[in-house]
């Protein structure tokens, strides 16, 4: 089993619509978790990260940890076409260094106006 | 404007040639890595340095080296030993201070032919 698994999609939405991307984890030592935006042929920014478990809000986004589940998700509300792009998900144990980031695969998504 | 570069952005090699893509960082960061990203593959660490003029082995180094010889610059050779060398490059950088978050520049397409 993989230590992060994520589904490829890929993913196409009408406008306007909610989008949720998720991620599964088996290592319980994950403790931050981010999500990058990935747009076409370009690098990955930050767009959210969260400790431990919980929900964080930022503008049209949501980032949601269940560690109980070991399960993660990214909403977006009121999707646009300028959030087509992949979404990477990643993570990292407390006390680990700082180039032991685990990324999933990543989701494309495309939003359709 | 703060960031990271790499350069070129396209890169056609022969095979049998050694190519040499640049990164450069003006983050004052002290950590940077390098990554391959293929297709459905997600992000592989190829390496990483957390100071000058050490750097150590990701997980999929081979083919592959790097040097450290200031703190702004981190360039990844591709030998003509790596078997499979077309992919996107992505290089990386981080404060070890802030613990979680790495930078990526826009990345560099390398096609042998």
């Amino acid at each position: 089993q993989k230590e992060v698994e994520q589904d490829p999609g890929p993913l196409s939405v009408p406008e306007g619509a909610i989008v949720s991307l998720n991620c599964t984890y088996s290592n319980s030592a994950f403790q931050y978790f981010m999500w990058y935006r990935q747009y076409s042929r370009k690098g990955p920014e930050l767009l959210m990260y969260t400790y431990s478990s919980g929900n964080k809000e930022d503008g049209r986004f949501t980032a949601q940890v269940d560690k109980s589940s070991k399960y993660i998700s990214l909403f977006i509300r009121d999707s646009q076409p300028s959030d087509s792009a992949t979404y990477l998900c990643a993570m990292k144990r407390r006390g680990a260094g700082s180039y032991q980031l685990t990324f999933g695969k990543g989701t494309k998504l495309s939003v359709i106006p | 404007d703060g960031g990271i570069t790499q350069s070129p952005k396209y890169l056609f090699r022969k095979e049998g040639q050694n190519v040499t893509l640049s990164c450069e960082q003006n983050l004052n960061h002290d950590a940077m890595y390098w990554y391959r990203q293929d297709p459905g593959q997600g992000l592989r660490l190829i390496y990483y340095s957390q100071i000058v003029n050490d750097f150590q082995k990701g997980d999929i180094a081979e083919g592959y080296s790097v040097s450290r010889e200031k703190k702004e610059s981190f360039p990844l050779t591709v030998t003509s030993a790596q078997k499979n060398p077309t992919a996107f490059y992505l290089c990386a950088s981080s404060s070890l201070a802030g613990g979680y978050e790495q930078f990526f520049g826009p990345g560099t397409r390398l096609t042998v032919l």
